[in-house]
C-alpha cells in the first residue's frame, strides 16, 4: 500500500456541486497538506495541518475547506466547485523540518 | 523577492550531457534543502536530500552555498529518463513552518 493514499484519482463534476477529496496516509506524520497545482503556477498551498486540532489556511484557501478526522486523514472540500477549481491536487505529509511525501494525486475536472 | 527561485528552463541537452541546475532561497534561517523530482502528471518524488557538506547518488550531485543562499543538482551523464520538472524545496526546523517549493525547473533529454 502507498504511503499517502488519495481518492479518488480522477474525478469530473458540474459546477455548483460540493465534492470532497480523500487523503489518508501510513508514515504516522503529524502534519498533512493540500496542494494544487496548475501548469505554470507549481504548487500552491491551500491548506495544512500540523496535528488534529491544527488547520491552517494557505495562500489560497478560498473555496475551499479540510477537515483533518484523525491523525491519518486530512480531506478537502470544494463546498460549490467552479471550473476554474480544475486542477491536479496532491495531499503531502511530513515531519518537522523534513520534506514530503506525496499522494498520486486526483485530477479534478469542473464543468 | 519569491522564498524560492528556480530557472523553470526548459533546459534542452542531448544524451549524455552535464546539465546543472541552481535554486535560490532568500531565508538566511533555513535548515533544510531537498531536490524532488516531478513526471508529467505525477506526483513529486524525493530524489535526494542537500547535506551541508553537499550529497552524491550515482550520476546526480547536491550541494549548498550557505553563504550565497543556493542550492544546485548536478546531473552528469543525462540520460532520457531523466526528462522531468526538478522541485527544490526549503525549510526551517523548529516551529510552525512548512516547507517552502520552487516552481521547478523542466529538464528535456533528446537523443
Amino acid at each position: 500500500d502507498a504511503d499517502v493514499t488519495q481518492t479518488p484519482r480522477n474525478r469530473i463534476t458540474k459546477t455548483g456541486k460540493r465534492i470532497m477529496l480523500e487523503c489518508s496516509q501510513t508514515k504516522g506524520h503529524d502534519r498533512m497538506y493540500w496542494y494544487r497545482q496548475d501548469p505554470g503556477l507549481g504548487l500552491r498551498l491551500i491548506y495544512y495541518s500540523f496535528d488534529v486540532k491544527d488547520i491552517n489556511k494557505g495562500e489560497i484557501s478560498d473555496g475551499y475547506s479540510v477537515s483533518r478526522q484523525a491523525q491519518a486523514k486530512f480531506s478537502l472540500s470544494l463546498e460549490s466547485a467552479i471550473p476554474n477549481q480544475t486542477a491536479l491536487y496532491f495531499c503531502a505529509t511530513s515531519e518537522q523540518g523534513d520534506g514530503y511525501t506525496f499522494g498520486s494525486g486526483t485530477r479534478l475536472t469542473v464543468v | 523577492r519569491k522564498e524560492v527561485e528556480q530557472d523553470p528552463g526548459p533546459f534542452n541537452v542531448p544524451e549524455g550531457a552535464t546539465v546543472a541546475f541552481n535554486c535560490t532561497y532568500s531565508n538566511s534561517a533555513s535548515q533544510s534543502f531537498f531536490w524532488y523530482r516531478q513526471d508529467c502528471r505525477k506526483e513529486p518524488k524525493l530524489l535526494m536530500s542537500v547535506y551541508s557538506s553537499g550529497n552524491e547518488d550515482g550520476r546526480f550531485t547536491a550541494q549548498l552555498n550557505r553563504a550565497s543562499q543556493y542550492i544546485s543538482l548536478l546531473i552528469r551523464d543525462s540520460k532520457l529518463s531523466d526528462s522531468a520538472t526538478y522541485l527544490c524545496v526549503v525549510n526551517m526546523r523548529g516551529g510552525s513552518y512548512i516547507p517552502t517549493f520552487g516552481r521547478g525547473t523542466s529538464l528535456i533529454v533528446h537523443p
